[in-house]
Parts: structure tokens; sequence; C-alpha cells
């Protein structure tokens, strides 16, 4: 049971490339999302997802696009890279009923030049 | 969206009980407060949640005030591996089933051999 995993680790981009950050999860968790987390910041909310085929933006979803084709995969694609993309992604799942805890992955550290 | 206030930071000694307080004022009747922590350079990992009573489960116990506007997470006996940075989030419903979490910047905890 790996639980969340993410990939890369580490990536970094020119100013305007496109890329897909991976997340996979093999608990069978029907929720998903995207954060990403600033230096010396809490978590924001990108894109989340209730189930397969399901999608929807969080707080700061501008830049990015999510799809959702199978349970068990969540891909976070960068349309064009900016600066201000520079953060740390976290991935996150967890059954559905909300009050459950979500598990997170290990992150991407992404910089954006 | 109700918030929540925590000192920037606290520190205590190993071996010692640690009590994280956490300010929310304007939570609503059915928001859960849930504590997550995060130590260097991983995810996030879930610790502990509650709605009115007190709760206690392995890795910590939260007091939750009578009025609710403000809980308290309570190490038993931390260690240095307890050294993190401890979130205080209110759930934020937005589907019957679902919901997101609203990330304040948290309490880095520092623990003194």
């Amino acid at each position: 049971n790996a639980g969340v995993t993410q990939t890369p680790k580490f990536q970094v981009l020119k100013t305007g490339q496109s890329m897909t950050l991976q997340c996979a999860q093999d608990m069978n968790h029907e929720y998903m999302s995207w954060y990403r987390q600033d230096p010396g910041m809490g978590l924001r909310l990108i894109h989340y997802s209730v189930g397969a085929g399901i999608t929807d933006q969080g707080e700061v979803p501008n830049g990015y696009n999510v799809s959702r084709s199978t349970t068990e995969d969540f891909p976070l694609r960068l349309l064009s890279a900016a600066p201000s993309q520079t953060s740390v992604y976290f991935c996150a799942s967890s059954s559905t009923g909300g009050y459950n805890e979500q598990f997170f992955g290990p992150g991407t550290r992404l910089t954006v030049l | 969206d109700a918030k929540t206030t925590q000192p920037n930071s606290m520190e205590s000694n190993e071996e010692e009980p640690v009590h994280l307080p956490c300010n929310h004022s304007t939570i609503s009747g059915t928001d859960y407060i849930h504590w997550y922590r995060q130590l260097p350079s991983q995810g996030p990992e879930y610790v502990i949640h509650g709605l009115t009573s007190n709760v206690n489960n392995r890795m910590a116990s939260l007091a939750i005030a009578e009025d609710r506007k403000s809980s308290t997470l309570i190490l038993h006996r931390a260690t240095l591996r307890d050294a993190a940075v401890y979130y205080c989030i209110l759930r934020d419903v937005i589907w019957d089933s679902n919901y997101q979490l609203i990330w304040g910047a948290g309490t880095k905890l520092i623990i003194k051999p």
C-alpha cells in the first residue's frame, strides 16, 4: 500500500513551458485534491475532485487544469508556466464523507525561471 | 469562511506536555475542527479532529471550549520527532459529503532536548 504518490519530486521550468504533475493513490479514495504551498504559508486549494469524471475549482485555480479519468489518478497540468507558480505542490486524497482524514503525498517542488 | 488564529511559534522541552492553542471565534455550528502537522520537507499528516466533545487518539488530545470559539491540541509527552508546523483548520462544507480545508500559517513547534 503506497498511499499517495507524486512525480516528479523536483522540476525546473522556463516561463511559458507546460507540464503535468502526476498524482496517484491506491486506497480507492473518491476525493482527491491539489494544493500549493508557498514559503512560510499554509496550503491553498487549486482544484479538487469528488470522483472519476467530476472536478471543480478551489481557491487558486487560474493557470492550472485537472482531469479525473480514473479513481486512482488525478494529474495537474500547468498550461503556461509563470514565475508566480514557483511553489511546492501537494496532492491529497480521502474517502468521502468529509469527516475523514486527508492523506498527502510527499510533494513536488517546482521552480519556474 | 471561518478562519483560525494560532501563535506563530512555540517552544517546549522534550518529554513535557505541549498545549497548542487555536482561536476560531467565527466558527459555525457545523464546522469541524481539524489538526494537521507538517514535518520539515514532508506533506502534512492528519493528527485529530472533533466537533464539540474532547477527543483522544494515539497521537494527541483535542480539547474544545464549551462555546467552540477556541480549541487546544495537547501532545502529552513531546519528543524531538514532534517538531513540526501544526495547523488548526476548520472544515468548510462544499457538498453534503465533501469539504475543503482552509489552511492558515500554523504554529511552528520547537522541541528542546
